[in-house]
């Protein structure tokens, strides 16, 4: 069981450009969540994607920020526009789909976006 | 709003000692408290969490405390150890399959 991927694992963008950031739940796992950390501060809550499904998006910024969970493939994170702000960590992380452990979660090594 | 608040945001402490960390959380909803740990570089592993419906949990030098009249619940590393030195965060949430809200962190640094 390889965990959850996350790839890329550092990624450099000038600001304008798009960042995509990939996840690979762990297997068995179907519900898939992003979060943000800031340097020196916690986790933020982005967004919860089960298959071809945005259950929770309260925690996107309106603007620029796009999540999806298509049937087959990764969870991916899409940033357009950058900009220096967004410079952060990004961590996907996944549960299973069953009621005694679905908000146990398993966090990926998380990437890392440096926008110039 | 801040649902999730722990201290200290630091926390320094000489080998075989106890470091204590302390998060209070807003929502009574929440039903499930986990604690994260983080090493530099690297995504945060679930160390240990607790329900409600227990006022103490432990697990190898590792305890969580929960009193929830208070809405506190609190980790304490028994006989720390260099390897301990992280980064630890609350969370909380409610309900199987919801969203965790984190507390900001705590760096713990094990002297030794």
């Amino acid at each position: 069981n390889a965990g959850v991927m996350q790839n890329p694992r550092h990624l450099v963008r000038r600001r304008g450009q798009e960042a995509r950031l990939r996840c690979s739940p762990m297997k068995g796992h179907s519900h898939v969540y992003w979060y943000r950390q800031l340097p020196e501060e916690g986790l933020k809550f982005m967004v919860y994607l089960q298959k071809e499904n945005i259950i929770d998006e309260s925690g996107m910024p309106k603007e620029r920020f796009s999540a999806e969970f298509p049937k087959e493939g990764p969870s991916i994170l899409r940033i357009q526009q950058v900009v220096r702000g967004d410079s952060a960590a990004y961590f996907c992380a996944s549960s299973p789909f069953n009621h005694a452990s679905a908000n146990v979660l398993t966090f990926g090594a998380g990437s890392r976006l440096t926008v110039l | 709003q801040q649902q999730v608040k722990q201290s200290p945001q630091s926390l320094i402490v000489q080998k075989g000692g106890i470091s204590i960390i302390n998060c209070a959380y807003e929502n009574t909803a929440f039903d499930y408290f986990p604690w994260y740990q983080q090493f530099p570089g690297k995504g945060p592993a679930l160390l240990i969490a607790i329900r409600p419906d227990v006022s103490e949990k432990k697990e190898g030098r590792f305890t969580i405390s929960f009193n929830k009249s208070a809405k506190q619940f609190s980790l304490h590393i028994m006989d720390s150890q260099p390897g301990d030195s992280a980064t630890y965060f609350c969370a909380a949430s409610k309900a199987a399959g919801n969203k965790l809200t984190f507390g900001g962190g705590t760096r713990v640094l094990v002297k030794p």
